[in-house]
């Protein structure tokens, strides 16, 4: 069974803190994405990449970065973390449509509750 | 740009009933939709995926169908259980931006009454 995986279930970490959150895919897939979710404001992209090395910023990156060295794995960084970065943050990956693919969906991972106090 | 909304914003109902959740996008240029399932606390499972060129999808007692010029997906759900009570999402991967990304609706959170 295809997978997306999200290093940490829950995480409590102080302000200040550098924090890492990790998402490995063994599915191939070349894109790679990360959201947060709040109540009331729905999934918001924080970044996505296409490609090893690539990236590009979603709607929300500031106070983030991201790393992907491997086309499996996709890290998203706060590099202060602060008390409103307080969210669930999920990663997805997704295939890059292109003609003859059957499954170019999103898959998910079971989401890292952050709490930063 | 493309947006996604989906109606009602809540649902409640007694087990048994059959029910269907809406989903409007308002550019019907797409590669496919999806809708998804999400239990509170929880990650995404992916329920349906509806290519393009499609009506409709069946999974057990789901059923998506697709209008795509008329921006619309509905959701079917037959003889609901407290078992599906949880949020389900819509998401579209429109063909701007090469395709990279879904756009998400709000959701629409439902509660299945034994």
């Amino acid at each position: 069974d295809v997978k997306v995986t999200q290093s940490s279930r829950y995480l409590v970490k102080r302000t200040g803190e550098k924090v890492f959150l990790e998402c490995v895919q063994d599915m191939d897939h070349e894109n790679m994405f990360w959201y947060r979710q709040d109540p009331g404001l729905g999934l918001r992209l924080i970044y996505f990449s296409y490609d090893v090395k690539m990236k590009e910023k979603g709607d929300i990156p500031e106070g983030y970065s991201v790393s992907r060295e491997k086309k499996e794995r996709f890290s998203l960084i706060l590099e202060s973390a602060s008390t409103n970065q307080t969210s669930m943050y999920l990663c997805a990956s997704s295939l890059i449509p292109r003609s003859g693919t059957a499954n170019y969906g999103y898959t998910f991972g079971s989401g890292t509750r952050l709490t930063v106090v | 740009k493309q947006e996604v909304t989906q109606i009602p914003a809540a649902l409640s109902v007694p087990e048994g009933e059959n029910l269907v959740l809406n989903c409007s996008f308002t550019d019907s240029a797409i590669y496919n939709l999806q809708w998804f399932r999400q239990d509170p606390g929880k990650g995404l499972t992916s329920l349906l995926l509806i290519q393009s060129s499609q009506r409709e999808q069946t999974s057990g007692r789901l059923n998506a169908s697709l209008d795509k010029s008329s921006g619309r997906s509905t959701l079917y759900i037959a003889a609901s259980q407290p078992g599906d009570s949880a949020t389900y999402l819509c998401a579209v991967r429109p063909f701007y931006n090469y395709g990279q990304n879904f756009v998400f609706g709000p959701g629409t959170r439902l509660s299945v009454l034994p």
